[in-house]
């Protein structure tokens, strides 16, 4: 089973405020990833990292920024939310090894009022 | 860059057997994966693929042929649990910092009726 967390699972903040959601992971995985995904809509990769200190933005244009400085840490952070970043947010992470599956953790549901 | 596939809904007989199909162009082929999403819930991963063939896991079976761009996850011995929705997923070998990323379908939602 995988060991991936996020915190925090459920999040209702006003508009304006800065948020860090946290994503840690204990296997040793290279590689982390964060996505975006609306109820019942496809996932979409808005961040991105191969190592400590990589960070990439991805497919999806997100107002987020991520940093890697641990190997097991990646947090997402939002300066000033807003109702648009109403979603819910995917962490994950894989080897660089084969196969390279992705491995999810919970999902944090944010909802910006 | 990937394009992916598969039907956006699906019904099927508690017991029975279904069969979701995913379809995908890459420039640079190295992998798919099947997942299983409940509604609320976080994906989580299903079957690999990287050579053509069938690949089983107990009810699950996924099966891949590269020169036709095509998989399909089998469901064998349907149960109300499997009631969610299917990720299609390709990995391409790219270049530059995006190499060996996963591009996801829009997934399959199926739906078991007793």
């Amino acid at each position: 089973e995988a060991d991936i967390y996020q915190t925090p699972r459920y999040l209702v903040i006003g508009t304006g405020k800065k948020i860090t959601l946290e994503c840690s992971q204990t296997m040793g995985h290279d590689k982390m990833y964060w996505y975006q995904q609306d109820p019942g809509m496809e996932l979409h990769l808005i961040h991105y990292s191969y190592g400590v200190n990589s960070t990439e933005k991805g497919d999806l244009s997100s107002e987020s920024t991520v940093s890697r400085i641990r190997t097991e840490h990646f947090p997402l952070t939002l300066e000033s939310a807003r109702p648009s970043h109403t979603s819910q947010y995917l962490c994950a992470s894989s080897l660089s090894s084969f196969p390279g599956g992705q491995y999810f953790g919970p999902g944090t549901r944010l909802t910006v009022t | 860059g990937q394009n992916i596939d598969q039907p956006t809904e699906m019904t099927a007989t508690e017991g029975a057997i279904v069969q979701i199909n995913c379809t995908y162009q890459t420039s640079g082929f190295n992998g798919l994966f099947w997942y299983q999403q409940h509604a609320g819930e976080a994906p989580t991963f299903l079957s690999y693929n990287v050579l053509d063939g069938l690949e089983e896991k107990g009810r699950f079976s996924s099966f891949l042929s590269r020169s036709k761009g095509y998989s399909y996850l089998l469901l064998k011995e349907l149960q109300m649990k499997d009631s969610a929705s299917y990720l299609c997923a390709v990995r391409d070998t790219g270049s530059g910092a995006g190499s060996y990323q996963l591009t996801f379908g829009k997934g399959t939602k199926l739906s078991v009726i007793p």
